[in-house]
């Protein structure tokens, strides 16, 4: 089975712009997550989403939004891009909204200018 | 909420000596715990989990994990570190009825010859 793939694995954007990340998951997994990644404030979780619902949400400002398709795919939008939003972020797919197992991508670095 | 703690960001260890890394957890129900190994440049790779059950789980790698209730530890061991452990590990928890995951801060392991 193909593993999770994110593109682009390499952004670099200026301040106030826009940005959508994609993440398809593993074959047959319903449940996609995000995590940002950054050197001072390490891993946090962003939102998951689950048959196309948002199922669950970190504490980001409403500039991070996402979104999930039919297919699976998701995808996560961030608006008025600001130099804090350097970092790199992470999808993760698991079989349904209560697996223990989350398998995740190479993470897309975005680099904000 | 939970949450994890793991001390010192970078831990020095000797080819062939004893890898430990320690990890404490807090949460308020009974938790899902997780270790994921991060190479530079990768996303995150499952080394071991708990959920239920057995207290000692092994993982990929040679790597063991013991879940101790009573000290809110789920310390990370390899009896014998090999230069390909030089990489990045992080603790997490889940609550299990959702697929949230908070992680600790990380430990860059590295590997002397």
């Amino acid at each position: 089975k193909a593993g999770v793939t994110q593109t682009p694995r390499y952004l670099i954007k200026t301040r106030g712009q826009q940005v959508t990340l994609s993440c398809s998951p593993i074959s047959g997994h319903r449940s996609v997550s995000w995590y940002q990644q950054t050197p001072g404030q390490g891993l946090q979780f962003l939102f998951e989403y689950f048959s196309e619902t948002q199922r669950n949400k970190g504490n980001f400002p409403g500039r991070f939004s996402g979104r999930q398709f039919s297919n699976s795919r998701s995808e996560m939008n961030v608006s008025t891009l600001e130099l804090g939003d350097s970092a790199l972020y992470l999808c993760a797919s698991s079989s349904d909204s209560t697996s223990y197992e989350q398998y995740f991508g190479p993470g897309t670095r975005l680099t904000v200018t | 909420a939970q949450s994890v703690t793991q001390l010192g960001s970078h831990v020095s260890v000797s080819e062939g000596a004893l890898v430990l890394l320690r990890c404490n957890y807090s949460s308020s129900v009974p938790p899902y715990l997780f270790w994921y190994v991060q190479y530079p440049n990768q996303g995150l790779q499952l080394l071991l989990k708990y959920t239920t059950g057995a207290t000692l789980v092994k993982g990929i790698n040679g790597f063991e994990a013991e879940f101790k209730k009573s000290e809110t530890s789920f310390h990370l061991t390899k009896p014998s570190a090999h230069m390909s452990d030089a990489a990045e590990y992080f603790c997490a928890v889940s609550d299990p009825r959702n697929n949230r995951l908070a992680f600790g801060k990380g430990n860059q392991v590295v590997v002397i010859p």
